[in-house]
Order: C-alpha cells, then sequence, then structure tokens
C-alpha cells in the first residue's frame, strides 16, 4: 500500500517562499498515476494546488499559478512544491496525494501546517 | 467562494440513511467525473467514491454515489457516529483545467 509524508519547514516568512517534499514509499512515482498538492486553511475546505507526472507534466491551480512550481525526483521516489511570495494566506495544512480514477485522490499524506508568519 | 455547491450541514440518527448534494456546471460536474471525501476530526481526507459511483477496496457499500447532470449525491446508510465528519465532492474543471472541491458539508450522527 503506498504512503506519502510531506516534510518541510513550518513557519514561513512573509514574501518568502514556501518549500516542500511529499515522499513516497511502497509505489513507484513512475507508475501510470499523478501525484497532486491539497491545502486546506485551518477551519475551511479544501483547495487543489496542482499535480505532476512523473514524466515532469504539470497542472496547476490557476489562482495559484504565477506562484507555484511542483517537480518530481524519480531517483529519490518523490516531488515537492514550492510556493513563492506567501502571505498569510498561504498558512494552511498542505498534503500531498496520489491521483486516481478521472478526478479521484486515493492516498494523502497526514498533512504538515506551514504557517506564514513573521 | 467554491466552484461546487454543497449543503453546509445535514443531520439524521443513528441507522437512517443521508444523502449530500454537490451542484456544479457544465464545465465541471457536467462533463467529468465525480469524487467524495470523508474528513473526520483531525485527520486527513480519505477518498469514499471515485469516477461518480466506484469505490476504493475498504470502503464499506453502506456508501454509494451518484451524478446526474451537473449535479452529483453521495448516500450513506446504516449512519453511525463514526461517520461524524466533513464531506466534500470533487471534481476536474474543463474550463479552469484543474480540480476543484466544494466547500465541505458537515454531517452530524444525533
Amino acid at each position: 500500500q503506498v504512503q506519502l509524508q510531506e516534510s518541510g519547514p513550518g513557519l514561513v516568512k512573509p514574501s518568502g517562499t514556501l518549500s516542500l517534499t511529499c515522499a513516497v514509499s511502497g509505489g513507484s512515482i513512475s507508475s501510470t498515476n499523478w501525484w497532486s498538492w491539497v491545502r486546506q486553511p485551518p477551519g475551511k475546505g479544501l483547495e487543489w494546488i496542482g499535480e505532476i507526472y512523473h514524466n515532469g507534466g504539470t497542472n496547476y491551480n490557476p489562482s495559484l499559478k504565477s506562484r507555484v512550481t511542483i517537480l518530481v525526483d524519480k531517483s529519490k521516489n518523490q516531488f515537492s512544491l514550492k510556493l513563492s511570495s506567501v502571505t498569510a494566506a498561504d498558512t494552511a495544512v498542505y498534503h500531498c496525494a496520489r491521483n486516481v480514477g478521472a478526478t479521484g485522490l486515493d492516498s494523502w499524506g497526514q498533512g504538515t501546517l506551514v504557517t506564514v508568519s513573521s | 467562494q467554491s466552484v461546487l455547491t454543497q449543503p453546509p450541514s445535514v443531520s439524521a440518527a443513528p441507522g437512517q440513511k443521508v444523502t449530500i448534494s454537490c451542484s456544479g456546471s457544465s464545465s465541471d460536474i457536467g462533463n467529468n467525473h465525480v469524487c467524495w471525501y470523508q474528513q473526520l476530526p483531525g485527520t486527513a481526507p480519505q477518498l469514499l467514491i471515485y469516477d461518480n459511483n466506484e469505490r476504493p477496496s475498504g470502503i464499506p457499500d453502506r456508501f454509494s454515489g451518484s451524478k446526474s447532470g451537473t449535479s452529483a449525491t453521495l448516500g450513506i446508510t446504516g449512519l453511525q457516529t463514526g461517520d461524524e465528519g466533513d464531506y466534500y465532492c470533487g471534481t476536474w474543471d474543463s474550463s479552469l483545467s484543474g480540480k476543484v472541491f466544494g466547500g465541505g458539508t458537515k454531517l452530524t450522527v444525533l
């Protein structure tokens, strides 16, 4: 059973860059799945950030596209998220997940809280 | 404001059935598959339904999904207190070229 684990700083300064990594175990990132990032501000709903395929192909949320970069590292079986020019509005629990079917996300990391504050 | 519209809350008694609706448009639900997630307090979302009505392995048949036109419905039978939590619908939005979610529905089992 595939497992995902997010890692990265829990505190980022305003105007800085948020950087997270998602390690995939129990399966290959080079499988026929896409891999996603989703975030959830405290007490609020889910927001899709973007997704990546093992060949480097990406899709991004248009509202975040100018600030987001998602990369894949097949040698380490992981993928990463960078979000630039962060503000307090980017404070959220960030999850990585595996895509399944046409639109589902079936395996999720536990999530990591990233707070944007000086 | 979410692209997909869900009722903020629903409630029902243990053992009863509840349905949660998800309304969209032709650019999202109308032309793409729908999925549903359960998020229990303090945990990550869990996929309940994908591709409109498919259940991942391990999801009991108490949970069912359907889609008609630009709306979708999640049904839960035999309600248990452990079902209390937030439920989200999701799909692909062809005009945005990205995944979208509903605002979430809080289920209370009275």
